[in-house]
């Protein structure tokens, strides 16, 4: 298995610019994460899903941040519009309840907004 | 509140010296305590999953144990490779896992 596929690895942007973040899962998995990691705040769950449905977006810092899950194989996060404190990296996790729950993640998006 | 802490958050050893990272808890419901490990520009890699005060898993110079109230990740002859920063995080009954800050080890030659 290819494990949790994000793309793309780095993205560099403009203040008020909107930024689109892909997670493919792996294959089997029904749940999906996505999380933001900082020296600040460390890591942080934004949003995630069960069986494509999202459960708790409560960590979705504010309006600007939407995500969504059109189908089993393929989540985005998107930011619209963007701001320089968006900065950070961005991961996405999958897990499966027949694996009580362990959560592997993807290798991660590096945002920066100028 | 469901709460994470870790530490040190830095730790140097030098290669064969070993040590233990803690890792203390409070949590509504636990539903497993988690141990990962994070290269530099990667993601976090699952190590082990502990379920019940007194389990304990082992991984090579790695070894997880847990109580009620903390876990401990020891590490035995450490060496370079073992370089990394290790994350514990604890799944609550809301379904989702509470990190804490990490432990950046550093093992020099």
């Amino acid at each position: 298995d290819a494990g949790v596929i994000q793309s793309p690895r780095h993205e560099v942007t403009e203040m008020g610019q909107e930024v689109t973040l892909r997670c493919k899962p792996i294959s089997g998995h029904n749940s999906l994460f996505w999380y933001r990691q900082t020296m600040m705040r460390g890591l942080e769950l934004l949003i995630y899903f069960n069986n494509n449905v999202p459960i708790d977006d409560s960590g979705m810092p504010e309006d600007r941040f939407s995500a969504k899950m059109p189908n089993a194989s393929f989540s985005t996060l998107k930011i619209q519009p963007s701001e320089p404190r968006d900065s950070a990296v961005y991961f996405c996790a999958s897990s499966s309840q027949g694996l009580r729950n362990i959560q592997y993640f993807g290798a991660g998006t590096r945002l920066s907004v100028l | 509140e469901d709460q994470v802490t870790q530490s040190p958050e830095a730790l140097r050893l030098q290669e064969g010296e070993s040590s233990s990272l803690n890792c203390s808890y409070t949590v509504s419901g636990l539903r497993g305590l988690f141990w990962y490990r994070q290269d530099p520009g990667k993601g976090p890699e699952f190590l082990f999953t502990l379920y019940s005060a007194g389990e304990e898993k082992e991984k090579e110079r790695l070894k997880a144990t847990l109580t009620k109230k903390e876990s401990f990740l020891h590490i035995t002859a450490p060496k370079p490779e073992d370089s990394a920063t290790y994350l514990c995080a604890v799944g609550s009954n809301t379904g989702k896992l509470i990190f804490g800050q990490g432990t950046t080890l550093q093992v020099k030659p």
